[in-house]
This record gives C-alpha cells, structure tokens and sequence, in this order.
C-alpha cells in the first residue's frame, strides 16, 4: 500500500532562514511519481513539482531545492532564503504508475510559518 | 493561463440535502478527479474520471457520490444526501494525459458546510 509520511507538522522560521521540509514515501511499485504540493492560506493546491522514481538527480528552481534518494525513500523540500510569502501548508504526494491508478496519496501537511 | 475552476466557493446546506458541486477543467484535458479535504487534515482522492465512466474510486466514494460530465465542459460531484461528515473542502483536478505524463491541476476548491 503507498504511503506519505510528513513527519514534521509546523515549523517556524525567520525570514531568510532556509528550511527543509521531510518527505518519506512507501510503495511497492518501481515506478512511481512523487509531488511537492503548496497550499497557502487561501486555501488553493499549488503544483510546485513532479519527479518519477527513474530520475534521482536533484532539482533546483530558484530558491527552491528538491533531494530524491531512493535508498532512504525520502523526497525533501528546501527553501532557501525563505520569504513570507512561502508561508503556506507544503503537501508531498506519491502516485504509483503500475496497476493504471491515477490517484494522488497525500502526507497529511507541513504547516510552514515564515515571520519578517 | 488555463486553470480549472469551481463553482461555488462555499456551499452551506442541511444535513440530508443534496448538493451538486460544480467544476469546469483546462478545455483540453481528458482526466478528471475530486478530491477532499477536511479541515486541517490531509487531502484525499475520492475518484477518477475518464472516457466518460468512473476509472477509480476510493472507500470514500459510497453511493451517496456520483460524478458526471453532463456536457463537453463542466464536471460535477453530487452528494445525494448530505451527512456532517461531509463538511470538508472539495478541489477537482484535470490532467491532460494520465499522471505519467501530465501533472494534475488543481482548482481553488469549494468550501461545504453541512449544518
């Protein structure tokens, strides 16, 4: 059964502190396709990236960082230099590719407070 | 930008009412999905659509659920009678392919209160 564990509930940073979001998956699929999802206090899901489980390489967009090891079934999230508007609720998900199913499995969400 | 969208914003009924939730997709994907999200808690899938039928549900999705795409355009979620536990946020999804290909878009959700 395919699982998402955010362990870390709430954090709360200072403005320019960088931070890490911790993401550990659970599937038995070899392929499959992890998300990082924004949900800020408006309420709407942000789609911030995509990764299958073929491309360990790590992803930098801006001050945003992703590190997808395998080993360790883990897909973290960065932020550098974090800003008050990253402030947001951080959703990673996992979607198994086998077996035709579509659905997206959701962590259960890292609230993240950036104060100036 | 394309986006998805979805009327109404918030939505408060009667316990036992029935309520139709209404979502209109990027106009050329062909993948649909609800979702929901109780308050504070973690979202989940409910069910996929594709070529016009159901191609997955979750438990969640009991037979007071059903899903239509009653024209070329929208995507609906009706709940025949609605109970407390109901109240949660409801965001459609649309991809253009399957996931394996597309990521899916969400949009901004509709807000039911079941009182």
């Amino acid at each position: 059964a395919q699982k998402v564990t955010q362990a870390q509930t709430e954090i709360s940073v200072v403005e320019k502190e960088d931070v890490t979001l911790d993401c550990v998956y659970e599937t038995r699929d070899t392929t499959y396709y992890l998300f990082w999802y924004k949900q800020p206090p408006s309420g709407e899901l942000v789609f911030l990236i995509r990764r299958n489980s073929f491309d360990e390489q790590n992803e930098i967009s801006g001050r945003y960082s992703w590190n997808f090891q395998k080993s360790t079934s883990s897909f973290n999230f960065t932020i550098t230099a974090s800003q008050v508007v990253d402030s947001a609720v951080y959703f990673c998900a996992l979607s198994e590719a086998e077996g035709g199913s579509e659905k997206l499995v959701f962590g259960k969400g890292m609230k993240l407070t950036v104060n100036p | 930008e394309p986006e998805v969208t979805q009327t109404p914003s918030h939505q408060v009924t009667q316990m036992g009412q029935e309520v139709i939730l209404r979502c209109v997709p990027i106009s050329n994907h062909l993948y649909f999905y609800w979702y929901r999200q109780i308050l504070g808690q973690k979202v989940e899938f409910l069910v996929s659509f594709y070529n016009n039928e159901i191609s997955e549900k979750s438990e969640i999705f009991d037979d007071q659920f059903s899903v239509e795409r009653p024209d070329g355009s929208n995507f609906t979620l009706k709940i025949r009678s609605t109970k407390l536990e109901d109240s949660a946020m409801y965001f459609c999804a649309s991809s253009g392919a399957r996931h394996v290909y597309n990521e899916q878009f969400f949009g901004p959700g509709t807000r039911l209160t079941v009182l």
